[in-house]
């Protein structure tokens, strides 16, 4: 099994911020990943997939960088409506998997 | 407007059984993978099962392997997951998620999870 591993697993920031998370995979995954985020008591939210291409209505504030092994996900300049956990997935292979989550505080 | 709406969690005993449902509006059921993914209490995202459109295949995590029955009824639009031989640890949000993915011409699908619902809470304890 794919194993992701996402860091930090807390952030603190401020709005306005540079925020950066990273999202490491135990093997390679080409491009397969993507980036969802998720607010308390709310369904997940997909952000960015094949890596880097961001979904339709998400701010441009959100990027994703990165292929292989190595991965980020990118808000450079962090809103109020931010303030969110992130989790990254790989569906390169069964079974798919999330990583553990970032959650993005004040 | 596309939307996803889950029914049947409920309190189940363990050893007991459950069957979750899935309705599908607003978009072509039919033209989609689709997958479970649940959520333990203050815990992350779990993937469980994927069936593709036809249910001509099906892909399961392993531990529920044997115990969960991941179904479509394109028919009715509907997404199902039945779950047995229930254990404390399948406490959970369980939400459906469809599937869309991105060609990117040279052969390679990107799949990804872009409508969710909203989820239902199954809940296994004595």
């Amino acid at each position: 099994d794919i194993q992701l591993t996402q860091s930090p697993s807390f952030l603190s920031a401020s709005v306005g911020d540079r925020v950066t998370i990273t999202c490491r995979a135990s093997q390679g995954i080409s491009s397969y990943l993507a980036w969802y985020q998720q607010k308390p008591g709310k369904a997940p939210k997909l952000l960015i997939y094949a890596a880097s291409t961001l979904h339709s209505g998400v701010p441009s504030r959100f990027s994703g960088s990165g292929s292989g092994t190595d991965f980020t996900l990118t808000i450079s300049s962090l809103q109020p409506e931010d303030f969110a956990t992130y989790y990254c997935q790989q569906l390169n292979s069964y079974p798919l998997t999330f990583g553990g989550g970032t959650t993005v505080e004040i | 407007e596309v939307q996803l709406v889950e029914s049947g969690g409920g309190l189940v005993q363990p050893g007991g059984s459950l069957r979750l449902s899935c309705a599908a509006s607003g978009f072509t059921f039919s033209n989609y993978w689709m997958s479970w993914v649940r959520q333990a209490p203050g815990k992350g995202l779990e993937w469980v099962a994927n069936i593709k459109q036809d249910g001509s295949e099906k892909y399961y995590v392993d531990s529920v392997k044997g115990r969960f029955t991941i179904s479509r009824d394109n028919t009715k639009n509907s997404l199902y997951l039945q779950m047995n031989s229930l254990r404390a640890e399948d406490t959970a949000l369980y939400y459906c998620a469809s599937l869309d993915y991105y060609g990117s011409g040279r052969g390679d699908y990107y799949y990804y999870m872009d409508v969710w619902g909203k989820g239902t809470t199954v809940t296994v304890s004595s």
